[in-house]
């Protein structure tokens, strides 16, 4: 079956500390990995994708994610989190159609 | 590039009512796509569109629920005899249907609350 996990539902980190979302899926063909941000009342804002190649992907507002494909992984990381990236972060696979999403993990940011 | 817009962005009906929603995707992309999420939850795929063909439905789209992109532009999802479970948020995304280009971009979302 093609899933997404998401572990952590809830982290919260100090402004300035660094992070890593985990995320882990299940997926028969070759997957494209993404990962998106939803702020309150905001759509789904693309982070940063994974179709081939690089397994270390760079995306917008300072993220990275790593591909690894022997552990089913594409974890999210950021060196230093600032107070604006308290938001929900939903990592997803697909192939040539719909994606399927995680459950999604709740960042909050300490001042 | 103006982006997914959606209408409404808020509906209130009472159950039993029909709804229906409207999505514009970005001009240029072919591929129209319909997610439902509830609270706590991650998007659900409900349906896609390749210009005007209905490409995929999932199981989660019941036969109240109906999907249509005659002209292959804009879309409409229409809930028939709305039901308090049918209370979420429902999201548009396009795309192209090209290589890499798969990246959906996503509307704000019509919220839906069946009282």
């Amino acid at each position: 079956a093609q899933s997404v996990t998401q572990p952590d539902i809830h982290i919260t980190v100090s402004e300035g500390a660094s992070l890593e979302l985990r995320c882990n899926y299940s997926y028969g063909a070759t997957p494209y990995l993404f990962w998106y941000v939803q702020s309150p009342g905001q759509g789904l804002q693309l982070l940063l994708k994974y179709f081939s190649g690089d397994t270390l992907v760079q995306g917008i507002k300072g993220f990275e994610a790593e591909f690894k494909r022997s552990q089913s992984s594409f974890n999210l990381r950021k060196p230093s989190v600032h107070w604006s990236d308290a938001a929900e972060y939903f990592c997803a696979v697909g192939g040539q159609g719909n994606l399927i999403f995680g459950k999604g993990t709740k960042l909050s940011v300490k001042p | 590039d103006t982006g997914v817009s959606q209408d409404p962005r808020h509906k209130i009906t009472k159950r039993g009512q029909n709804v229906t929603f409207r999505c514009d995707p970005i001009s240029e992309h072919n591929r129209l796509y319909w997610y439902r999420q509830t609270l706590g939850q991650g998007p659900e795929f409900l349906t896609y569109f390749q210009n005007e063909a209905q490409l995929e439905k999932s199981r989660l789209l019941s036969d109240r629920f109906s999907a249509e992109r005659p002209k292959g532009s804009f879309s409409t999802l229409e809930i028939q005899r709305t039901e308090q479970g049918d209370s979420a948020m429902y999201l548009c995304a396009s795309s192209t249907s090209t290589g890499t280009s798969l990246k959906q971009y996503f509307g704000p979302g019509t919220r839906l609350t069946v009282t």
